[in-house]
């Protein structure tokens, strides 16, 4: 079966513009994470949608980042004004939450450079 | 909120070597515990994961991960390894009734054939 889907697989913008990253997470899956992960630096948590429950937003670095997923399926990840340090790789990933100790199934990521 | 270390960051070893890569979390409540890793060129996929029973947990390709609670630690094992486990490893673990998943900052792993 598809796994979880993510769009573009690079993305190179000028400092300033704003992006928009496109995640399609796995069919029936019901839990949906962003993560970002730089170089060195680990899975950087950035926000957790969960059903029709109000998404867990706590990881988000900075009022420029926005994240909403339509119809409980497809998520877009948006950063406005993009800086420099925004540059990594936005990584999706989505799970079954029942029980809610589901494991992540992870896309490809989308590699954002910000020059 | 959970965190997570793991110590050595790259590690470089032969083929047949001993592999065992650390993780500690701080939290003092009830966890479950994963391995992920990322094989180069590929997204991150579960390596293995410890939910509750028998400490000692088996995963894919021979790895081993002991859940020892008093030291808040999951270290990840395998006895021989191969040049194709050559990837990055990421400890994960989130604090039970809450989906949000912390990681450490991955282990390097290269294994020269």
């Amino acid at each position: 079966g598809a796994g979880v889907s993510q769009s573009p697989s690079n993305k190179v913008t000028e400092k300033g513009k704003d992006v928009e990253l496109r995640c399609d997470p796995i069919s029936g899956h019901t839990a949906l994470y962003w993560y970002r992960q730089s170089l060195g630096q680990g899975l950087e948590f950035l926000i957790y949608f969960q059903g029709n429950s109000a998404p867990d937003k706590s990881g988000l670095p900075s009022d420029r980042f926005s994240a909403e997923r339509t119809g409980g399926s497809v998520s877009t990840l948006t950063i406005q004004r993009t800086q420099q340090e925004d540059s990594a790789v936005y990584l999706c990933a989505s799970s079954l939450v029942q029980p809610n100790n589901s494991p992540l199934h992870f896309g490809n990521g989308t590699r954002l450079t910000v020059t | 909120a959970q965190s997570v270390s793991q110590h050595n960051h790259h590690v470089i070893l032969s083929e047949a070597a001993s592999l065992e890569l650390g993780c500690n979390y701080s939290y003092g409540g009830t966890v479950n515990l994963f391995w992920y890793v990322q094989y180069p060129g590929q997204h991150l996929q579960l390596l293995l994961k410890y939910f509750s029973g028998d400490p000692l947990v088996k995963g894919i390709k021979g790895f081993e991960a002991e859940f020892i609670k008093s030291k808040f630690s999951f270290n990840l094992r395998k006895p021989s390894v191969q040049w194709s486990d050559t990837a990055e490893y990421f400890c994960a673990v989130n604090a039970r009734g809450n989906n949000r998943l912390a990681f450490g900052k991955g282990n390097q792993v290269v294994v020269i054939p």
